[in-house]
């Protein structure tokens, strides 16, 4: 069965901390990797990532591809309070799996 | 300029009641999609439809059909409506066959509440 994996489901550090999200998959046709943003509205995105080992970044903000591992990593430094969020992985075949998110909190 | 749009917002309705709700992308893309979020935050995928022609379809009830009148399109329409079909649901966009780096393009959600 598809599925993708986050870890932790929840993170509370204070501003200005560096934090990385992780998120493993396991699909049968793998195609991408997505990263979204979710706060009180629509999920954001953030990135796609289809290349092993090329890291994309925006702003403070930046994600790797594993494939090896079938992993990936969002990491954001110097955290801000409007970095809280809830945090989604998704995998990408011929449909999107999404996993259940990381709930991350910024305490200031 | 919204690129995804869904209307209601928000849809308060009765048990037994039937309803739709409506989305639209102006993007230019080809394939649309439903996704029901629960409680905990966690999306599924209910349909794909790409240029009109329905690509994935996960196990969801019958009471459930999407429509598609044009690939700018994709309604989804809920009979017989139930206590359990209570939450938000997102209608999303992409461009499947460039593969470019656009990702999904997600609408702002229907909050759907039913009595």
């Amino acid at each position: 069965e598809d599925k993708v994996v986050q870890s932790p489901l929840s993170l509370v550090v204070h501003e200005g901390d560096t934090v990385t999200l992780n998120c493993s998959y396991e699909v049968t046709n793998f195609r991408s990797l997505l990263w979204y943003k979710q706060e009180k509205k629509a999920p954001t995105f953030l990135f796609m990532l289809t290349s092993s080992g090329i890291e994309k970044k925006s702003g403070r903000l930046s994600s790797i591809l594993d494939k090896k591992e079938l992993s990936s990593i969002l990491n954001i430094t110097a955290t801000q309070t409007g970095d809280s969020a809830i945090y989604l992985c998704a995998a990408l075949d011929d449909k999107i799996i999404f996993g259940k998110g990381t709930r991350l909190h910024i305490l200031p | 300029d919204t690129a995804v749009s869904q209307t209601p917002k928000y849809l308060v309705t009765q048990m037994g009641n039937d309803k739709s709700i409506k989305c639209e992308q102006n993007l230019g893309h080809d394939t649309m999609y439903w996704y029901k979020q629960d409680s905990k935050k966690f999306l599924k995928i209910m349909f794909s439809y790409n240029n009109k022609e329905l690509i994935i379809n996960e196990t969801v009830p019958n009471r459930f059909s999407p429509k598609s009148p044009d690939k700018a399109h994709l309604n989804l329409h809920i009979n017989s409506l139930e206590l359990g079909d209570s939450a938000v649901y997102f209608c999303a966009s992409s461009q499947v066959s460039l593969g470019a780096d656009y990702g999904y393009t997600f609408g702002s959600g229907t909050r759907l509440t039913v009595v």
